[in-house]
Formats: C-alpha cells, structure tokens, sequence
C-alpha cells in the first residue's frame, strides 16, 4: 500500500492563480480530510468528506473548493490563490474499525503564494 | 464547541529528563484521543490513542476524565523525540487538533 499520496510536494504560485493539490488513498477509506498547519496555530479542517460524492466545510473553508468523485482520489482546489493561503497542506484518510479510529497522513504539500 | 488545548507551545527539556506534554479537552462525552508526532519537514503519524493503552517510542498517555485531560509522558526524554505533537480529540460531533508543542531535546 502506498497509504496516503499527495502532489505536488511544493508549489509556489502568484496571487490569483489557481491550482489543484492532488490527494489519493489506496486503502478503500470513506472518509478523507484536507488541513492547512501553520506555525502557531496547528492543524486546521479545510474540507472533509465522509464518501463518494459526499463533502463538507470544515473550520477554515473559504477560498478552497473540494470534490469526491471516486473513493481513492480527494482534489483539494484554491480558485483564486492568495497570499494567506500559504501553509503546508496535508490531506488525510481515516477508518472506524474494531479498534477504533485511525487517521492517516499525506506527506504534505508546501505551498507559497506571492 | 468541542476544543482541545495543548497550553505549551514549546517545550525545552534535557536528554533524560522526564517529559509531560498537556492537553485538555472539552466534551461531555467519552471521547476519543490521540496523540500524533511530526519529525521536522515529515508527515504526521499517529503516536497512541487511549482506547489501546499502549506505549510507542517509551510515550504513555492516560486519559484523566476528572481533569478532562490526556497528557502525553516518557520517563526519560531522548534526542530523537525533539518534533511537533499534535492532541487531537473529540467525539460523534467530530474530532479537532490542538495548536501542537514544540518538544525539544536538549543534549
């Protein structure tokens, strides 16, 4: 299993640009999150979904669009970047089991808007 | 609204010391907690959840209902520990982050 995968690892990008941070999970999980982690203030909920075809806001989810066509794959997408959007982006999926609740984390990706 | 508080934003201690990274939370419920680490420049990982009780890397945390707390703890801090830690915790409503502790291992 290659877990949680997110691309691209770093990104710099202009004020208005817009751009996807891809993110794809090959361990059949429903439910899949997108956070922003900026120094001070730890992680923060963007966007969540809890299965295919089903997303939400969560605490920060102005300027940031999400989609969950498939099961594996959860686009995060910045419409109009700005430069308080810069943060490291991790994207995460998680399961309920016998054991309880397990999340799993992306590598990140580093994005810079100027 | 449901909140986890970890009141230390950086936490300097010497190698072998004893360490103790807090953190409360707020709901009324049984929750659900965890504790995650993240090495310098790396992803996050998930350290213990208090539903197995288990101790990673010499780390136990013991979940306190009266203090409503669940405090992270190694008897005997080593270099290699120094990163960021995350509390998390939470119930049905959904699950939040604290704002995380700089742990750092002083030689």
């Amino acid at each position: 299993n290659a877990g949680v995968t997110q691309t691209p690892k770093f990104q710099v990008l202009k004020t208005g640009q817009s751009m996807t941070l891809q993110c794809a999970q090959d361990m059949n999980h429903e439910y899949m999150s997108w956070y922003r982690q900026d120094p001070g203030m730890g992680l923060r909920l963007i966007h969540y979904s809890v299965g295919a075809g089903i997303t939400d806001q969560g605490e920060v989810p102005n300027g940031y669009n999400v989609s969950r066509s498939t099961t594996e794959d959860f686009p995060l997408r910045l419409l109009s970047a700005a430069p308080s959007q810069t943060s490291v982006y991790f994207c995460a999926s998680s399961y309920f089991g016998t054991s309880g609740y397990e999340q799993y984390f992306g590598p990140g990706t580093r994005l810079t808007v100027t | 609204a449901q909140r986890v508080t970890q009141p230390e934003k950086l936490l300097s201690v010497f190698k072998g010391a004893p360490v103790e990274l807090k953190c409360n939370y707020s709901y009324s419920g049984s929750p659900e907690l965890f504790w995650y680490v993240q090495y310098s420049r790396q992803r996050l990982q998930l350290l213990l959840r208090h539903i197995s009780r288990e101790s990673i890397k010499g780390f136990t945390a013991d979940l306190n209902k009266g203090e409503t707390s669940f405090h992270l703890k190694k008897p005997f801090a080593q270099e290699e520990d120094s990163a960021m830690y995350y509390c998390e915790g939470g119930g049905a409503d959904g699950l939040t982050f604290g704002k995380g502790t700089h742990l750092i291992i002083q030689p």
